[in-house]
């Protein structure tokens, strides 16, 4: 099992460029989430989705457009993308579904794309 | 004000150091509260969970949570250079998948 994968690792972004992280795992977990991760900030979720087929708003949605492709696949597009966006970017994936009885639900992490938006 | 706060450190420490992280949290509806591990350049993995108050311990860690302080803490006892990592506190309400992540705190375990 690769977990949680992300591509790219890496990548530089000119203002106003637009691009897309793709995120897929293989647990076949319902729940897929997209957080950045920016210093003294912490994680913040940007978007999420509940089961395959729905997408909701986190803490910072401006500026991002989420994709729930199938139940393996979330991608994160930024449109026009702006040096406030330079991040770290996670994807996790769990198995809970939404609506359900939930225990702690254990959140699984891909190992991040270095994003610099210049 | 965050929902979850955390102290980012950084904190240095001595090997064989018992080592305390703390966060408190003000949403009282959350039942279940995780700990992270974050190496640098990766993702975080989860380290302990605890559900309501009480003590959870595995191994060199204890988890615990006092729910009418809203306090929780990670104990590391005897702590290694492999502990070095940013530890990051989470809290969930049992009735969704969303976790709220305090700002994480730097550990630093010198020979």
């Amino acid at each position: 099992n690769a977990g949680v994968t992300q591509t790219p690792k890496f990548q530089v972004l000119k203002t106003g460029q637009s691009m897309t992280l793709q995120c897929a795992q293989d647990m076949n977990h319902n729940s897929m989430y997209w957080y950045r991760q920016d210093p003294g900030m912490g994680l913040r979720l940007i978007y999420y989705s509940a089961s395959e087929g729905t997408t909701d708003k986190g803490e910072v949605p401006n500026g991002y457009n989420v994709s729930r492709l199938n139940k393996r696949e979330f991608s994160l597009r930024l449109e026009s993308a702006a040096p406030s966006q330079t991040s770290v970017y996670f994807c996790a994936s769990s198995e809970g579904e939404e609506g359900r009885a939930n225990l702690y639900n254990e959140q699984f992490f891909g190992p991040g794309t270095r994003l610099t938006v210049l | 004000q965050k929902e979850v706060e955390q102290d980012p450190g950084p904190l240095s420490v001595p090997e064989g150091a018992i080592v305390s992280l703390n966060c408190t949290y003000s949403n009282s509806a959350f039942q279940y509260f995780m700990w992270y591990r974050q190496y640098s350049r990766k993702g975080p993995e989860l380290l302990m969970y605890t559900y309501s108050s009480g003590n959870k311990e595995d191994g060199r860690f204890t988890a615990q949570v006092d729910k009418s302080s809203k306090y929780i803490s990670l104990f590391i006892r005897d702590s290694q250079p492999s502990d070095s990592a940013t530890y990051l506190c989470a809290g969930n309400t049992g009735g969704g998948n969303k976790l709220t992540f305090g700002t994480g705190t730097q550990l630093k375990v010198e020979l």
